[in-house]
C-alpha cells in the first residue's frame, strides 16, 4: 500500500513566523512531489512542485525533498493569515505526465494575527 | 483561460440510484483525473482519462466508472449509491505533453449527498 503520511495538526503560529510542515512517503520509485493548499470548502490548488533532491523557492515557499529520507517538506516564510489552510501533500510515482496523485491527509495551519 | 469546471456543483441522491457527474478540463488539457474527497479517507485518486482511455485506475469497486470524449470532456458514473460515497468529486485536468512532470489544476468538485 502506498502511502503517504502527514501530521494533521492543527498547527498554529503567530504571523510572520516560519511555518514548517512535512511529509513522509513510502514507495521509494516516487518521481515527483507537490504541495497543494486547500482552503476550507475550496479545492486543491498547487503552490510548490519538486522533482529532484535539494531546495526549490518560490517566493515565500521553500519545499525541501530528501528522497534517500523519503521525507518532502514546506517552508512557509513570514506567514500570514491568509496562509491558514490544510496543505495537502502529493506524490506521483510517475516522473512522466500522468495524472495519478497520491495524497496525504493533509496538515491544518492556523496563523494567529 | 477559463478553469477547470464541473457540474453539478451539488447533489442528493439516495441509496441504490445512480450519478453522472461531469468535469471540462482547462482548454488544450488532455489529461483528466478524478478523486474522491472525504473526512475520514481524505483526497483518494479515482481514475484518470487521457484521449479517451482510461489510463490509470485506483483502488475503487467496479460501480465506479468514468470515461472521457472526443474534446476531453470527461464524466464519471457510480452506480447503486451507497451512504458512503457521501464525498467532494474532484475533477483535475493536465496538459501532458510529455515526459515531463505535469501540473494538475483542480475543479470546484462536486458534492454529492447520498441518503
Amino acid at each position: 500500500q502506498k502511502e503517504v503520511e502527514q501530521n494533521s495538526g492543527p498547527l498554529s503560529v503567530p504571523e510572520g513566523a516560519i511555518a514548517s510542515l512535512n511529509c513522509t512517503y513510502s514507495d521509494r520509485g516516487s518521481q515527483s512531489f507537490f504541495w497543494y493548499r486547500q482552503y476550507s470548502g475550496k479545492s486543491p490548488e498547487l503552490i510548490m512542485s519538486i522533482y529532484s533532491n535539494g531546495d526549490q523557492e518560490d517566493g515565500r515557499f521553500t519545499a525541501q525533498l530528501n528522497k534517500a529520507s523519503q521525507y518532502v517538506s514546506l517552508l512557509i516564510r513570514d506567514s500570514q493569515p491568509s496562509d491558514s489552510a490544510t496543505y495537502l501533500c502529493a506524490v506521483s510515482l510517475y516522473g512522466g505526465s500522468q495524472g495519478n496523485l497520491i495524497f496525504g491527509k493533509g496538515t491544518k495551519l492556523s496563523v494567529k494575527p | 483561460k477559463a478553469g477547470v469546471t464541473q457540474t453539478p456543483r451539488y447533489l442528493i441522491k439516495t441509496r441504490g440510484q445512480q450519478v453522472t457527474l461531469s468535469c471540462s478540463p482547462i482548454s488544450g488539457h488532455r489529461s483528466v483525473s478524478w478523486y474522491q474527497q472525504t473526512p475520514g479517507q481524505g483526497l483518494q485518486f479515482l481514475f484518470e482519462y487521457f484521449s479517451e482511455t482510461q489510463r490509470n485506475k485506483g483502488n475503487f469497486p467496479g460501480r465506479f466508472s468514468g470515461r472521457q470524449f472526443s474534446n476531453s470532456r470527461s464524466e464519471m458514473n457510480v452506480s447503486t449509491l451507497e451512504l458512503g460515497d457521501s464525498a467532494l468529486y474532484l475533477c483535475a485536468s493536465s496538459l501532458n505533453l510529455g515526459p515531463r512532470p505535469d501540473t494538475q489544476y483542480f475543479g470546484p468538485g462536486t458534492r454529492l449527498t447520498v441518503l
